[in-house]
């Protein structure tokens, strides 16, 4: 059974700096992209990274290029998301998302999230 | 970037009602289109994939279709457990982007 665990979210000041991770289990971790997806309260789903399964490709939305960073321990099946220069709008529940099969794929398995605020 | 709307944003319906959510992407994207269904405080749920192919375990009451820049998503026959908000994504060329959502409730 497929299964992806969240960590690290909470309550971080404008600026501040926090690390995601996500654990994930039931598959062979290291064959599949992994994205992190984001939503703010009452909002919609965003997209926010993706790396590909040998962690050689990264990919950032706008918002958050050059201040976040996704990585990858694929000896630890765990991903993370590094997220620097923190601001109000990347307060949101951040979910980790598996990649399907296939070279270009869309999410087949997702985690419950995590709750990042950033807040003074 | 590939902008996605959908339509209706909202609509209401009663069990066993056929449903139809309409997804429009602002470029041509092939079939690289994804559904899925949020229930409040859940994480997503993934429906479909290549625009037409259920993912494993949903039932067949969802299907999906489109190529292009127009597809849609039907529930043939509404049950209580299908009220949710129904996003779809593309996944032609990153940054991957989806669409508003279409929220499902009980009239």
């Amino acid at each position: 059974e497929v299964q992806l665990l969240e960590s690290g979210g909470g309550l971080v000041q404008p600026g501040g700096s926090l690390r995601l991770s996500c654990a994930a289990s039931g598959f062979t971790f290291s064959r599949y992209a992994m994205s992190w997806v984001r939503q703010a309260p009452g909002k919609g789903l965003e997209w926010v990274s993706a790396i590909s399964g040998s962690g050689g490709n990264t990919y950032y939305a706008d918002s958050v290029k050059g201040r976040f960073t996704i990585s990858r321990d694929n000896s630890k099946n765990t991903l993370y998301l590094q997220m620097n220069s923190l601001r109000g709008e990347d307060t949101a529940v951040y979910f980790c998302a598996k990649g399907g099969s296939g070279v270009v794929t869309s999410f087949d398995y997702w985690g419950q999230g995590t709750l990042v605020t950033v807040s003074s | 970037d590939i902008q996605m709307t959908q339509s209706p944003s909202s609509l209401s319906a009663s069990v066993g009602d056929r449903v139809t959510i309409t997804c429009r992407a602002s470029q041509g994207i092939s079939n690289y289109l994804a559904w899925f269904q949020q229930k409040p405080g859940k994480a997503p749920k993934s429906l479909i994939y290549a625009a037409s192919s259920l993912q494993s375990g949903v039932p067949s009451k969802f299907s999906g279709s489109g190529s292009g820049t127009d597809f849609t998503l039907t529930i043939s026959s509404l049950q209580p457990e299908d009220f949710a908000t129904y996003y779809c994504q593309q996944y032609f060329s990153y940054p991957f982007t989806f669409g508003p959502g279409t929220k499902v409730d009980i009239k």
